[in-house]
Protein backbone atom coordinates (compact mmCIF):
# COMPACT_ATOMS: atom_id res chain seq x y z
CA UNK A 1 0.00 0.00 0.00
CA UNK A 2 1.57 3.43 -1.01
CA UNK A 3 2.49 5.76 2.06
CA UNK A 4 2.56 9.41 1.41
CA UNK A 5 4.45 11.59 3.70
CA UNK A 6 5.30 15.07 3.93
CA UNK A 7 6.66 17.62 6.41
CA UNK A 8 3.78 18.71 9.00
CA UNK A 9 4.51 22.79 8.65
CA UNK A 10 6.84 25.17 7.25
CA UNK A 11 6.94 28.90 7.69
CA UNK A 12 8.48 31.42 4.85
CA UNK A 13 8.07 34.83 4.58
CA UNK A 14 6.18 36.72 1.47
CA UNK A 15 8.18 36.70 -1.86
CA UNK A 16 10.00 33.84 -1.24
CA UNK A 17 10.28 30.76 -3.05
CA UNK A 18 9.06 27.89 -0.72
CA UNK A 19 9.48 23.65 -1.82
CA UNK A 20 7.17 21.20 -0.33
CA UNK A 21 8.08 17.30 -1.39
CA UNK A 22 5.97 14.54 -0.51
CA UNK A 23 7.79 11.28 -0.48
CA UNK A 24 5.11 8.55 -2.16
CA UNK A 25 6.95 4.85 -2.69
CA UNK A 26 4.63 2.63 -3.95
CA UNK A 27 2.52 4.46 -6.29
CA UNK A 28 0.76 3.08 -9.32
CA UNK A 29 3.02 2.93 -12.37
CA UNK A 30 0.50 4.74 -14.96
CA UNK A 31 -0.62 7.42 -11.86
CA UNK A 32 0.17 10.78 -12.27
CA UNK A 33 1.09 13.06 -9.31
CA UNK A 34 -1.15 15.29 -8.15
CA UNK A 35 -1.15 18.43 -5.97
CA UNK A 36 -3.88 20.31 -3.94
CA UNK A 37 -4.32 23.19 -1.85
CA UNK A 38 -6.73 23.08 1.18
CA UNK A 39 -7.84 26.35 3.08
CA UNK A 40 -10.50 26.11 6.38
CA UNK A 41 -13.38 25.15 5.51
CA UNK A 42 -13.16 24.78 2.26
CA UNK A 43 -12.52 21.60 -0.31
CA UNK A 44 -8.98 20.61 -1.99
CA UNK A 45 -8.09 23.03 -4.91
CA UNK A 46 -6.32 21.63 -7.52
CA UNK A 47 -2.70 23.24 -8.15
CA UNK A 48 -0.84 21.37 -10.44
CA UNK A 49 -0.30 17.76 -12.01
CA UNK A 50 2.51 15.63 -13.40
CA UNK A 51 3.93 12.24 -14.45
CA UNK A 52 7.85 12.94 -14.61
CA UNK A 53 10.39 15.86 -14.47
CA UNK A 54 9.09 18.53 -14.34
CA UNK A 55 5.75 20.39 -15.36
CA UNK A 56 5.22 24.15 -14.24
CA UNK A 57 1.97 26.26 -14.72
CA UNK A 58 1.09 29.86 -13.98
CA UNK A 59 0.85 29.15 -10.20
CA UNK A 60 3.73 26.49 -9.26
CA UNK A 61 5.97 24.11 -10.38
CA UNK A 62 6.65 20.53 -10.07
CA UNK A 63 9.31 18.15 -9.80
CA UNK A 64 9.29 14.43 -10.28
CA UNK A 65 12.50 12.45 -10.13
CA UNK A 66 13.00 9.45 -11.98
CA UNK A 67 11.68 6.93 -9.34
CA UNK A 68 8.86 8.67 -9.29
CA UNK A 69 9.37 7.72 -5.19
CA UNK A 70 9.21 11.54 -4.10
CA UNK A 71 7.81 15.23 -5.76
CA UNK A 72 8.31 18.46 -4.44
CA UNK A 73 5.65 21.28 -5.47
CA UNK A 74 7.59 24.75 -6.00
CA UNK A 75 5.30 27.96 -5.29
CA UNK A 76 7.48 30.91 -6.50
CA UNK A 77 7.30 33.65 -4.70
CA UNK A 78 4.79 33.27 -1.91
CA UNK A 79 2.16 36.10 -0.69
CA UNK A 80 0.39 35.80 2.87
CA UNK A 81 -3.04 34.44 0.84
CA UNK A 82 -0.56 30.95 0.02
CA UNK A 83 -1.00 30.29 3.45
CA UNK A 84 -2.65 26.77 3.19
CA UNK A 85 -2.73 23.28 3.63
CA UNK A 86 -0.75 21.47 1.06
CA UNK A 87 -1.74 18.09 0.10
CA UNK A 88 -0.27 15.86 -2.32
CA UNK A 89 -2.29 12.84 -4.28
CA UNK A 90 -1.70 9.42 -5.38
CA UNK A 91 -3.02 6.97 -7.08
CA UNK A 92 -2.31 3.17 -5.59
CA UNK A 93 -3.18 0.00 -6.34
CA UNK A 94 -2.72 -2.37 -3.51
CA UNK A 95 -1.65 -6.40 -3.77
CA UNK A 96 -5.69 -7.06 -3.67
CA UNK A 97 -5.88 -5.19 -6.65
CA UNK A 98 -8.14 -2.36 -5.21
CA UNK A 99 -7.38 0.80 -6.24
CA UNK A 100 -7.97 3.98 -4.51
CA UNK A 101 -6.39 7.37 -3.72
CA UNK A 102 -4.19 8.45 -1.37
CA UNK A 103 -3.88 11.81 0.04
CA UNK A 104 -0.37 12.83 1.55
CA UNK A 105 -0.01 13.92 5.00
CA UNK A 106 -0.22 17.53 4.44
CA UNK A 107 2.08 20.47 4.83
CA UNK A 108 0.77 23.58 7.00
CA UNK A 109 2.16 26.54 5.14
CA UNK A 110 2.16 29.66 7.20
CA UNK A 111 3.77 32.83 5.11
CA UNK A 112 4.24 35.88 7.42
CA UNK A 113 4.93 39.55 5.87
CA UNK B 1 -16.57 28.63 -13.92
CA UNK B 2 -18.85 25.08 -13.00
CA UNK B 3 -18.54 23.61 -9.87
CA UNK B 4 -19.68 21.48 -7.59
CA UNK B 5 -21.97 21.68 -4.89
CA UNK B 6 -23.32 19.53 -2.17
CA UNK B 7 -26.48 19.90 0.40
CA UNK B 8 -26.46 20.63 3.52
CA UNK B 9 -23.46 22.25 3.96
CA UNK B 10 -23.95 21.18 8.13
CA UNK B 11 -25.88 18.45 9.45
CA UNK B 12 -26.20 17.29 12.97
CA UNK B 13 -28.01 14.49 13.63
CA UNK B 14 -28.38 11.31 16.34
CA UNK B 15 -25.93 7.84 16.77
CA UNK B 16 -27.78 5.55 14.70
CA UNK B 17 -29.94 7.82 12.63
CA UNK B 18 -29.70 7.74 8.35
CA UNK B 19 -27.97 10.14 6.80
CA UNK B 20 -27.79 11.43 3.51
CA UNK B 21 -25.73 14.06 1.86
CA UNK B 22 -25.89 15.07 -1.76
CA UNK B 23 -23.66 16.67 -4.39
CA UNK B 24 -24.35 17.59 -7.76
CA UNK B 25 -20.96 17.23 -10.19
CA UNK B 26 -19.60 19.25 -12.56
CA UNK B 27 -22.16 18.33 -15.51
CA UNK B 28 -20.20 16.89 -17.92
CA UNK B 29 -18.03 14.75 -15.59
CA UNK B 30 -18.69 10.87 -15.44
CA UNK B 31 -16.60 10.22 -12.66
CA UNK B 32 -17.59 10.79 -9.30
CA UNK B 33 -15.88 10.61 -5.77
CA UNK B 34 -16.83 10.98 -2.06
CA UNK B 35 -14.27 11.67 0.49
CA UNK B 36 -13.82 12.22 4.18
CA UNK B 37 -12.30 14.39 6.08
CA UNK B 38 -11.56 14.16 9.92
CA UNK B 39 -11.33 17.58 11.68
CA UNK B 40 -7.41 17.76 11.98
CA UNK B 41 -6.47 15.07 9.90
CA UNK B 42 -6.04 14.45 6.28
CA UNK B 43 -8.60 13.88 3.52
CA UNK B 44 -9.20 10.07 3.09
CA UNK B 45 -10.78 7.99 0.01
CA UNK B 46 -14.13 6.58 0.32
CA UNK B 47 -15.35 5.84 -2.75
CA UNK B 48 -15.74 6.12 -6.41
CA UNK B 49 -18.27 5.96 -8.85
CA UNK B 50 -18.49 5.54 -12.94
CA UNK B 51 -20.72 3.73 -15.26
CA UNK B 52 -23.40 3.62 -12.27
CA UNK B 53 -21.19 1.61 -10.35
CA UNK B 54 -18.74 1.87 -7.54
CA UNK B 55 -15.55 0.95 -9.28
CA UNK B 56 -13.33 1.34 -6.05
CA UNK B 57 -14.07 1.53 -2.21
CA UNK B 58 -11.60 2.23 0.62
CA UNK B 59 -11.75 -0.39 3.61
CA UNK B 60 -13.14 2.73 5.56
CA UNK B 61 -16.38 2.66 2.99
CA UNK B 62 -18.28 -0.86 4.71
CA UNK B 63 -21.65 -1.85 4.48
CA UNK B 64 -22.99 1.21 6.33
CA UNK B 65 -22.22 2.96 3.74
CA UNK B 66 -23.79 3.31 0.25
CA UNK B 67 -23.75 5.54 -3.14
CA UNK B 68 -25.73 6.52 -6.04
CA UNK B 69 -26.93 8.53 -8.54
CA UNK B 70 -30.61 8.44 -8.71
CA UNK B 71 -30.89 10.87 -11.46
CA UNK B 72 -29.27 12.59 -13.93
CA UNK B 73 -27.60 15.18 -12.08
CA UNK B 74 -27.55 13.87 -8.06
CA UNK B 75 -24.93 11.60 -6.72
CA UNK B 76 -25.73 10.59 -3.04
CA UNK B 77 -23.95 9.39 -0.09
CA UNK B 78 -25.88 7.34 2.42
CA UNK B 79 -24.82 6.61 5.92
CA UNK B 80 -27.42 3.56 7.12
CA UNK B 81 -26.68 3.74 11.15
CA UNK B 82 -24.45 6.68 11.86
CA UNK B 83 -21.45 6.54 14.98
CA UNK B 84 -20.38 8.95 16.57
CA UNK B 85 -16.62 8.70 15.10
CA UNK B 86 -18.40 9.45 11.62
CA UNK B 87 -18.70 13.43 12.17
CA UNK B 88 -16.66 14.74 9.73
CA UNK B 89 -16.28 16.83 6.67
CA UNK B 90 -17.44 14.86 3.78
CA UNK B 91 -16.66 16.37 0.44
CA UNK B 92 -17.90 15.00 -3.18
CA UNK B 93 -15.56 15.72 -6.15
CA UNK B 94 -16.20 14.67 -9.77
CA UNK B 95 -13.38 14.74 -12.73
CA UNK B 96 -13.78 14.62 -16.20
CA UNK B 97 -12.75 11.83 -18.59
CA UNK B 98 -9.65 13.00 -20.04
CA UNK B 99 -7.76 13.73 -16.25
CA UNK B 100 -7.33 10.93 -13.96
CA UNK B 101 -6.48 12.69 -10.77
CA UNK B 102 -7.67 16.33 -11.31
CA UNK B 103 -10.83 15.85 -9.30
CA UNK B 104 -13.10 19.07 -8.66
CA UNK B 105 -14.02 19.19 -5.01
CA UNK B 106 -17.28 20.38 -3.26
CA UNK B 107 -17.34 22.91 -0.54
CA UNK B 108 -18.01 19.85 2.29
CA UNK B 109 -20.79 19.12 4.43
CA UNK B 110 -19.73 19.01 7.81
CA UNK B 111 -21.63 15.97 9.28
CA UNK B 112 -21.81 16.17 13.56
CA UNK B 113 -23.07 12.73 15.10
CA UNK B 114 -24.35 13.10 18.57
Amino acid sequence: LAKTTQPISMDSYEGQEVNITCSHNNIATNDYITWYQQFPSQGPRFIIQGYKTKVTNEVASLFIPADRKSSTLSLPRVSLSDTAVYYCLVGDRGTSGTYKYIFGTGTRLKVLA
Amino acid sequence: EPEVTQTPSHQVTQMGQEVILRCVPISNHLYFYWYRQILGQKVEFLVSFYNNEISEKSEIFDDQFSVERPDGSNFTLKIRSTKLEDSAMYFCASRPTWSKETQYFGPGTRLLVL
